[in-house]
């Protein structure tokens, strides 16, 4: 299986920072690499996939980047709706999930 | 509008079984690859199956031959027979569907989920 490691574990920043996930993969994934938010008690819900492409319907300040084996979820102008866990997913393989980053807004 | 909605969840005891439905709306089902997930506190997200549009399944190693996936598209279903349940398969149940880019294939939209515990 290929291992998805993220970082940090906890974030906590404040409304209108600018934050940074990170997600590296254990062998390259080339760019089949998806970002989900989660809140508590509710479906994992996708962000981006192939690695950039946002979602529709996800607002402009979510984007990521990266490719191969490193990539980064950065979200700018935090809101406190941003305040949830993140996790990365590879589908290059059969996929495999990030243990998740989670986002205190102070 | 998208949705997914899984049933029979519960309580199980250790070496029991247990089947769970995901019932689909609002896209032409037939078409689409479906995904079970899974999540504990403990081990996070876990993919369980893949039930391909063509019908081709596939399995993670911690549920192979224990588990079966299958669907009945005339009624928009999805359904995961899980068989052997042991404590370490106590999670909440997520079916998703598949959005595809040619081969490749990630969870574009996911049910609420269902809790199986297992437990004597």
């Amino acid at each position: 299986d290929i291992q998805m490691t993220q970082s940090p574990s906890t974030l906590s920043a404040s409304v209108g920072d600018r934050v940074t996930i990170t997600c590296r993969a254990s062998q390259s994934v080339s760019v089949w690499l998806a970002w989900f938010q989660q809140k508590p008690g509710k479906a994992p819900k996708l962000l981006i996939y192939k690695a950039s492409d946002l979602v529709s319907g996800v607002p402009s300040r979510f984007s990521g980047s990266g490719s191969g084996t490193e990539f980064t979820l950065t979200i700018t102008s935090l809101q406190t709706d941003d305040s949830a866990t993140y996790y990365c997913q590879q589908y290059d393989r059969f996929p495999t999930f990030g243990q998740g980053t989670k986002l205190e807004i102070k | 509008e998208v949705q997914l909605v899984e049933s029979g969840g519960g309580l199980v005891q250790p070496g029991g079984s247990l089947r769970l439905s995901c019932a689909a709306s609002g896209f032409t089902f037939s078409n689409y690859d479906m995904h079970w997930v899974r999540q504990t506190a403990g081990k996070g997200l876990e993919w369980v199956s893949v039930i391909g549009a063509n019908g081709v399944t596939h399995y993670g190693d911690s549920v192979k031959g224990r588990f079966t996936v299958s669907r009945e598209n005339a009624k928009n279903s999805l359904f995961l027979q899980m068989n052997s349940l042991g404590v370490g398969d106590t999670a909440v149940y997520f079916c998703a569907r598949v959005r595809r880019d040619g081969y490749k294939g990630t969870d574009d939209y996911w049910g609420q989920g269902t809790l199986v515990t297992v437990s004597s």
